[in-house]
C-alpha cells in the first residue's frame, strides 16, 4: 500500500545551519506530495507541496523537489532560523483512493541560538 | 481562508464517559477526517467522511464512531472513554477535488484519567 518513510528525529541545528529532512515514498501511480509544520501546541500547516514530477514547492526559504525516480520530496532551506523549530510532516495523497492523505511519522527540529 | 474549527482545546474525561469532540470547517469542503497523534506513531487515520451521514473507516476506528449530520460538522465520538485514548485528536478537512490540500483545526488534547 501506499506509505510516506521520513527520517527520524530529533534533529538539533545551529541557527544558520542547512537543514535536510528526508522523505522518501512508496505509491502507484502520480500521487501529490506535501511537507506540513506543526508548531508546538498547534495543528498542522501547509508548509509547501508538489503535485507532480520535477515540480519544487517552496514557502518561507524551505524547498522540496518531487523526484520520481527516487520516489523522494526532501525537505531542505538553506539557513534556519529558531522560529523554524518545529515537527515536520511529510505526506502524500493518491488520487485514486479518495482523498485520502498518508502522512509519516514527523520530525522533530530544534534550532538553536 | 479556510477554517477548521474544534470545540474544545483541552479535556479531562474520567474512563468510561462518553466524549464528543466536535469539528466544524466553513469552506464547504466535501471530505473531513479525524487523526489522532501520538509521539513516535505521527498521524493515525480513525475516521473520514465524503459525505453528508456518509462515513468510513480508517486505520484505528476500534473505540470511536463519528456523526456527520450536515456538510459542514463532522463529530468524533468515544462511547466509553480509557485511558489508551489519551492523546491529541485533529480534525481536518479537504474539497472534493483532487490533489488538494488537506487543512487541519488546531487539535484537542484529550486526557482519560
Amino acid at each position: 500500500g501506499d506509505s510516506v518513510t521520513q527520517m527520524e528525529g530529533p534533529v538539533t541545528l545551529s541557527e544558520e545551519a542547512f537543514l535536510t529532512i528526508n522523505c522518501t515514498y512508496t505509491a502507484t501511480g502520480y500521487p501529490s506530495l506535501f511537507w506540513y509544520v506543526q508548531y508546538p501546541g498547534e495543528g498542522l500547516q501547509l508548509l509547501l507541496k508538489a503535485t507532480k514530477a520535477d515540480d519544487k514547492g517552496s514557502n518561507k526559504g524551505f524547498e522540496a523537489t518531487y523526484r520520481k525516480e527516487t520516489t523522494s520530496f526532501h525537505l531542505e532551506k538553506g539557513s534556519v532560523q529558531v522560529s523554524d523549530s518545529a515537527v515536520y510532516f511529510c505526506a502524500l495523497i493518491q488520487r485514486n483512493t479518495g482523498n485520502q492523505f498518508y502522512f509519516g511519522t514527523g520530525t522533530s527540529l530544534t534550532v538553536i541560538p | 481562508d479556510v477554517k477548521v474549527t474544534q470545540s474544545s482545546r483541552y479535556l479531562v474525561k474520567r474512563t468510561g464517559e462518553k466524549v464528543f469532540l466536535e469539528c466544524v470547517q466553513d469552506m464547504d469542503h466535501e471530505n473531513m477526517f479525524w487523526y489522532r497523534q501520538d509521539p513516535g506513531l505521527g498521524l493515525r487515520l480513525i475516521y473520514f467522511s465524503y459525505d453528508v451521514k456518509m462515513k468510513e473507516k480508517g486505520d484505528i476506528p476500534e473505540g470511536y464512531s463519528v456523526s456527520r449530520e450536515k456538510k459542514e460538522r463532522f463529530s468524533l465520538i468515544l462511547e466509553s472513554a480509557s485511558t489508551n485514548q489519551t492523546s491529541m485528536y485533529l480534525c481536518a478537512s479537504t474539497p472534493g477535488a483532487e490533489g488538494n490540500t488537506i487543512y487541519f483545526g488546531e487539535g484537542s488534547w484529550l486526557t482519560v484519567v
